[in-house]
């Protein structure tokens, strides 16, 4: 069974501070892909990352950054400087062989000016 | 137009209405998905279609009917709802079953209310 646990129900900070959203994830497969979304207001689901389980190299995307660490099982995401315009429910994500995408509970972030 | 598109995206009905849930893919997906998204709990799966066939049903109360009539087309057909069954309605698609290689693409969702 596959599960992903996002044990942060909420984050509020400031603008401009980092922030760390963690994930960490459970599977028995050995080649898995994880992911992160974010859904904005609106709803929609905006794909953000994919890692697959043989890549532990850590991401960099402008002010996003993720951090795979297959030893703790855990897949962290990290937004530095902070903007308003980040606010948005955060989920994380996983797939093996199964047919079907495994979301966590998901993270609320709320960033004030 | 491209992405996956649902229609309508916000929907009130009765609890003795009839109405379908529309999704619409224009990416070339074979997989397709039904999510339902309610206030402080996971999303669920709920319906798993690939190359137009189910291949998933999580338990889904026979209320919620899925029809899948070509691999770009995904219905949801609602009948005698229960105001439980509010929620956010999110459909998507994938390149391959389960999308590993490439992730899902999520349409915007029918935000459902059942009175």
């Amino acid at each position: 069974a596959q599960k992903v646990t996002q044990a942060q129900t909420e984050i509020s900070v400031v603008e401009k501070e980092d922030v760390t959203l963690d994930c960490v994830y459970e599977t028995r497969d050995t080649t898995y892909y994880l992911f992160w979304y974010k859904q904005p207001p609106s709803g929609e689901l905006v794909f953000l990352i994919r890692r697959n389980s043989f890549d532990e190299q850590n991401e960099i995307s402008g002010r996003y950054s993720w951090n795979f660490q297959k030893s703790t099982s855990s897949f962290n995401f990290t937004i530095t400087a902070s903007q308003v315009v980040d606010s948005a429910v955060y989920f994380c994500a996983l797939t093996g062989t199964a047919s079907k995408l495994t979301f966590g509970t998901g993270t609320r972030l709320q960033v004030t000016l | 137009e491209t992405g996956v598109t649902q229609t309508p995206r916000h929907l009130v009905m009765g609890m003795t209405n009839k109405k379908s849930l529309k999704c619409e893919q224009h990416l070339g997906h074979n997989a397709m998905y039904w999510y339902k998204q309610s206030a402080k709990k996971p999303l669920e799966l709920m319906f798993v279609y690939s190359l137009e066939e189910r291949v998933e049903n999580n338990s889904v109360p026979s209320r919620f009917s899925p029809e899948c009539p070509n691999s770009s087309h995904l219905f949801l057909h609602l009948h005698t709802l229960q105001p439980e069954d509010s929620a956010l309605y999110l459909c998507a698609s994938s390149q391959e079953l389960g999308g590993g290689l490439y992730g899902y693409t999520f349409g915007s969702g029918t935000r459902l209310t059942v009175v």
